[in-house]
């Protein structure tokens, strides 16, 4: 079964502009989550999809965004980049079977680069 | 508060070596899991192990092995005879039946292994 894919790999962007960062789970996976990791704050949680509703979000500004469409593909969005938005942007994708946590497993992440 | 402390920064050891990653955790719920995962420097992170909060049972995995304590809220992992394929960071993270989407990492844990 192949595994979370992300698009694109790498990405170079300037100050105010704006960026969308793609992930297709794994097969059969409904819910979709994304993290930011800097060398400063580390992993933190962005916000979490599942059935194409926004279920969980962490605390983050509303320049980023996201939606999950209804094959389970997540994109998420980043309006008027900040040098701060640098960073590895990770998406995991679990089954989400009941109301447990399920693993989560990661995609390679987009890396993100302002100037 | 929900929070995973991982105070070891970085560790190095020679091959062949044991080494115990540390990881302490708070938190109010009762129901929880507890997760390990490792990234190498290609940026992905793989998932190692889960482990609810009502499973104290220790879990071995090869050269892997677990220790989960709720009375210390502690959850180590053991890697024995120490390769250098196992040099990444390893992370520790908590997630709540509350919140399932949402996994809160630690700041996570160097390791190098010398040859």
């Amino acid at each position: 079964k192949a595994g979370v894919t992300q698009t694109p790999r790498y990405l170079i962007k300037t100050r105010g502009q704006q960026v969308t960062l793609s992930c297709s789970p794994i097969s059969g996976h409904r819910s979709v989550s994304w993290y930011q990791q800097t060398p400063g704050q580390g992993l933190q949680f962005l916000f979490e999809y599942f059935s194409e509703t926004q279920r969980n979000k962490g605390n983050f500004p509303g320049r980023f965004s996201g939606r999950q469409f209804s094959n389970s593909r997540s994109e998420m969005n980043v309006s008027t980049l900040e040098l701060g938005d640098s960073a590895l942007y990770l998406c995991a994708s679990s089954l989400a079977r009941g109301a447990l946590p399920d693993t989560q497993y990661f995609g390679p992440g987009t890396r993100l680069t302002v100037l | 508060a929900q929070k995973v402390t991982q105070a070891q920064t970085e560790i190095s050891v020679v091959e062949k070596e044991d080494v115990t990653l540390d990881c302490v955790y708070e938190t109010r719920d009762t129901t929880y899991y507890l997760f390990w995962y490792k990234q190498p420097p290609s940026g992905e992170l793989v998932f190692l192990i889960r482990r609810n909060s009502f499973d104290e049972q220790n879990e071995i995995s090869g050269r892997y092995s677990w220790n989960f304590q709720k009375s210390t809220s502690s959850f180590n992992f053991t890697i024995t005879a120490s390769q250098v394929v196992d040099s990444a960071v390893y992370f520790c993270a908590l997630s709540h039946s509350s919140n399932t989407g949402k996994l809160i990492f630690g700041q996570g844990t160097t390791l190098q292994v010398k040859p």
